[in-house]
């Protein structure tokens, strides 16, 4: 099947850094990938669509400036928190859709990256 | 703008029992619809999904869905539950093939032995 991966799994950092998560589709090409960020206990929040090779499409809410998405090939999606501060941390999700076909509209979901801002 | 909503967030059953999650989602038209699973420390897996044609889906695991146009529905069901179906389910909905998918706030399944 159809394999997306996440690196890092977790990480913690200092308030005021900047942290970048990668996502990865493996084995396809994802011509679009999506962020979610899910807090405990919570259903996942979808922050942005990601397409290859054009700005990512932000939700209402969601600070562009602070949740950076760059995705720059097929394969490849990463997200950078800037400045990141304690109400940051929380569990971000990618997903990356298959490039057409009928299984069009399924997504593959990474492991999820546990951010910890200290 | 189409939602989800699924009413349990909490369920609780006994092994070998049968169970069924409830989905209502809103939307005008047909939409795409789907139910993953997320195990503690996993990422979330599709059970099954329903774009169109026969109203009852079956997925992985044992799980099966029907698309009820008339209640806006698409509950899961499985026969005998097993210790380790214990997760998070996600009922999930898409406008199009090609729209982004919104999820529901999720049941969380325990499993008594």
């Amino acid at each position: 099947g159809a394999v997306v991966s996440q690196h890092p799994s977790w990480v913690i950092c200092k308030s005021g850094t900047s942290v970048k998560i990668e996502c990865r589709s493996l084995d396809f090409q994802a011509t679009t990938m999506f962020w979610y960020r899910q807090f405990p206990k919570q259903s996942l929040m979808l922050m942005a669509t990601s397409n290859e090779g054009s700005k990512a499409t932000y939700e209402q809410g969601v600070e562009k400036d602070k949740f950076l998405i760059n995705h720059a090939s097929l394969t490849l999606s990463t997200l950078t928190v800037t400045s990141a501060h304690p109400e940051d941390s929380s569990f971000y999700i990618c997903s990356a859709r298959l490039a057409g076909g009928l299984a069009a509209n399924e997504q593959f979901f990474g492991p999820g990256t546990r951010l910890t801002v200290l | 703008a189409q939602s989800v909503t699924q009413p349990d967030i909490h369920i609780t059953v006994s092994e070998g029992a049968s169970l069924e999650l409830r989905c209502n989602y809103s939307y005008g038209a047909t939409p795409y619809l789907f139910w993953y699973v997320q195990s503690p420390g996993q990422g979330l897996q599709l059970l099954l999904k329903y774009f169109s044609g026969d109203t009852l889906v079956q997925g992985i695991k044992g799980f099966e869905a029907e698309f009820k146009r008339s209640q806006s529905s698409f509950n899961l069901r499985k026969p005998s539950v097993h210790w380790s179906d214990a997760a998070e389910y996600f009922c999930a909905v898409g406008a199009t093939s090609y729209d982004k998918v919104i999820f529901g706030p999720g049941t969380s399944l325990s499993v008594i032995p």
